[in-house]
């Protein structure tokens, strides 16, 4: 029969091109964002982060900006490589002892 | 630090069968994390501990599911009896305090024939 699964969105891009994910949230009352990087067959792993005191952070090759006023998320990869291709999670903070709510993911695929 | 370590790794077994995976947190995080994952549901959270205590087992999904957490070094999740529904990978994430990330282990793959 025919399998149903979830339909993750999807970006395509070519290496060296610059990279923008969006996330929406769900808590306007989350005070703390991640950004993971799950390649197949392993588990996530932590990109960047953001306070909701902060509407920018930027790492090495990454940026995160927050949009507290439309509740939204951005993962921005400058110089994308094919080792970024990957799923990528948002996720935020809801309670006092770090329960995450994850975004469901956007598949990232790079063309060399 | 080793990271969050999960034995087995991979897990194969018979509908009806008791499964057990393990899990030890990195030291000195207070709070650790049952998620499972599949293609159908995506990243589910299953229960979480904070200092050895659950606090939060609302995305178990039936009471075939157990969770311990003994001492702060050691969990387990339990399946008894096991069922092809259950098949997913799970994995296991540690956290030092709230407002920080979650560090994730390498999950463990769990058939179940």
């Amino acid at each position: 029969g025919e399998s149903v699964g979830l339909h993750l969105p999807t970006l395509s891009v070519q290496e060296g091109d610059n990279s923008i994910i969006n996330c929406a949230y769900s808590n306007s009352a989350s005070d703390y964002f991640i950004w993971y990087k799950q390649e197949s067959g392993k588990g996530p792993q932590f990109i960047i982060d953001i306070r909701s005191n902060m509407d920018k952070r930027q790492g090495q090759r990454v940026t995160v900006l927050l949009n507290k006023t439309v509740k939204h998320l951005s993962l921005q990869i400058a110089a994308t490589q094919p080792g970024d291709s990957a799923v990528y999670f948002c996720a935020e903070n809801v309670d006092s002892y770090g329960k995450l709510t994850f975004g469901q993911g956007t598949i990232l695929t790079v063309h060399p | 630090d080793a990271g969050v370590i999960q034995s087995p790794r991979h897990e194969v077994t018979e509908m009806g069968q008791e499964v057990t995976l393990r899990c030890k947190p990195i030291s000195g995080h207070n709070s650790l994390f049952w998620y499972r994952q599949t293609m159908m549901r995506g990243l589910e959270l299953l229960i979480y501990f904070n200092n050895n205590v659950p606090i939060d087992d609302s995305g178990m999904p039936e009471d075939r599911f157990s969770a311990k957490m003994p001492n702060a070094s050691f969990s387990t999740l339990k399946i008894q009896p096991s069922e092809p529904r259950d098949s997913a990978v799970y994995f296991c994430a540690s956290s030092p305090r709230a407002n920080n990330e979650q560090f994730f282990g390498p999950g463990t793959r769990l058939t179940v024939l």
